[in-house]
């Protein structure tokens, strides 16, 4: 079945102490992103990938980072969280640019 | 800078009532790709349809369909004869072909809640 899977779906945190939400996709899509979505704003894109070592910043990428070691990883490092980025976060991917994205279940992050 | 509008955060309606979901977009660009996603309360999101800017054609599937005007710059949905299940929140999402060529990042408008009483 095509796709994509993040972990952990709920994670509360302390703020401060590092984390590391996965992302994987089996459907050999090129393109991967990040997204939060908060209430009333929708989603933003956090950072995105084109291809293995490839990945540029979206709109609010401050306070993340990303790495593309292989095609299907697309991992979202918190190194140091703050309650600001309490949010819903979702990762996908796509065949291609203006592609349909597919959509990870979500990942629900409370930092205190 | 592109920039989606949906100015409905909610909207409520009985089964059986037709609903409109309005969606309003700026872009420079005269390449660009709108889209449609479904989030029902589990949470997911579910691709609904997407549209380039040069196919202007209205869209039916099933009880939805979609009204692409560029004149105005608004795409928007419509469910006919609405039912319960289609309580989620919608979203409508736009994507420039040359600004952002290769990231295909999705401007997403704030989502319009809809909910459907029996």
């Amino acid at each position: 079945e095509a796709q994509v899977t993040q972990n952990p779906r709920y994670l509360i945190t302390v703020t401060g102490k590092k984390l590391t939400v996965t992302c994987s996709q089996n459907m050999n899509h090129e393109y991967m992103s990040w997204y939060r979505q908060d209430p009333g704003l929708g989603l933003r894109q956090i950072y995105y990938s084109m291809n293995v070592e490839v990945t540029d910043k979206g709109d609010v990428p401050e306070g993340y980072k990303v790495s593309r070691k292989e095609k299907r990883n697309f991992p979202l490092i918190l190194e140091s969280p703050s309650p600001n980025q309490t949010s819903l976060y979702f990762c996908a991917s796509s065949l291609g640019g203006y592609t349909e994205a597919f959509f990870g279940q979500g990942t629900r992050l409370t930092v205190v | 800078a592109q920039k989606v509008t949906q100015a409905q955060t909610e909207i409520s309606v009985v089964e059986k009532e037709d609903v409109t979901l309005d969606c309003v977009y700026e872009t420079r660009d005269t390449t660009y790709y709108l889209f449609w996603y479904k989030q029902p309360p589990s949470g997911e999101l579910v691709f609904l349809i997407r549209r380039n800017s040069f196919d202007e054609q209205n869209e039916i599937s099933g009880r939805y369909s979609w009204n692409f005007q560029k004149s105005t710059s608004s795409f928007n949905f419509t469910i006919t004869a609405s039912q319960v299940v289609d309580s989620a929140v919608y979203f409508c999402a736009l994507s420039e072909a040359f600004v952002n060529n290769a990231g295909n990042m999705l401007t997403f408008g704030g989502g319009t809640r809809l909910m459907v009483k029996p």
